[in-house]
């Protein structure tokens, strides 16, 4: 049974960081390509980044660009999103998904979300 | 660029069908898309994967109420037999080269 779990989350500050973790079983994983989505409060759901299956490729919304940054970790079947600089409309639940052979594509399985209250 | 686009609501009485609409921006009539449920409080499920030839790969467990089809640069959900479960938020998404999109949602309520 593929499971993926996130972990991290939490009250920050703005301008603050975090990190975020996505532990994965149930597959493959260093096979797939996996992605972080997110929601703010009452909004819909908005793409942040993707990693490649071999993690040597990854990609971002202008939106977090050059802010955050996702890696995973094959010898602990982990992915991670390390969030600098917060401002308060990053505040939202993440959430983990594997997303396609390889390379991102569809999102066919989804973690239960992490929330993180961007305040002062 | 690459856009997605629903209508944010629906709606449809118990026990008939209901077909949502996800169109692509133009010039990407070709891909392919997935759609995905968001129940309440609840975290996404994937659905299905569509192709733009209509065949489609549903996801574990998913019902055969409900099924996927494609007309040019428009994608569908079809729910038949509709259940109060089945109230929802349903978004569709797709991929492109170095990019993933959603659409805005659809909010779909069962009188």
């Amino acid at each position: 049974e593929v499971q993926l779990v996130e972990s991290g989350g939490g009250l920050v500050q703005p301008g603050g960081s975090l990190r975020l973790s996505c532990a994965a079983s149930g597959f493959t994983f260093s096979y797939y390509a996996m992605t972080w989505v997110r929601q703010a409060p009452g909004k819909g759901l908005e793409w942040v980044s993707a990693i490649s299956g071999r993690g040597d490729t990854t990609y971002y919304a202008d939106s977090v660009k050059g802010r955050f940054t996702i890696s995973r970790d094959e010898s602990k079947n982990t992915l991670f999103m390390q969030m600098n600089s917060l401002r308060v409309d990053d505040t939202a639940v993440y959430y983990c998904a594997r997303s396609g052979a390889i390379v991102p594509t569809i999102l066919d399985y989804w973690g239960q979300g992490i929330l993180v209250p961007v305040s002062s | 660029q690459l856009v997605l686009t629903q209508s944010p609501s629906a709606s449809a009485s118990l026990g008939a069908s209901v077909r949502l609409t996800c169109t692509l921006s133009s010039g990407h009539r070709s891909f392919g898309i997935a759609w995905h449920q968001q129940l309440p409080e609840k975290g996404p499920r994937y659905l299905m994967k569509l192709n733009s030839d209509g065949s489609h790969t549903k996801g574990d467990g998913v019902p055969d109420r409900f099924s996927g089809s494609s007309s040019g640069s428009e994608r569908y959900l079809t729910i038949s037999s509709l259940q109060f479960e089945d109230e929802a938020v349903y978004y569709c998404q797709t991929w492109g080269t170095d990019i993933q999109v959603f659409g805005g949602g659809t909010k779909l309520t069962v009188l």
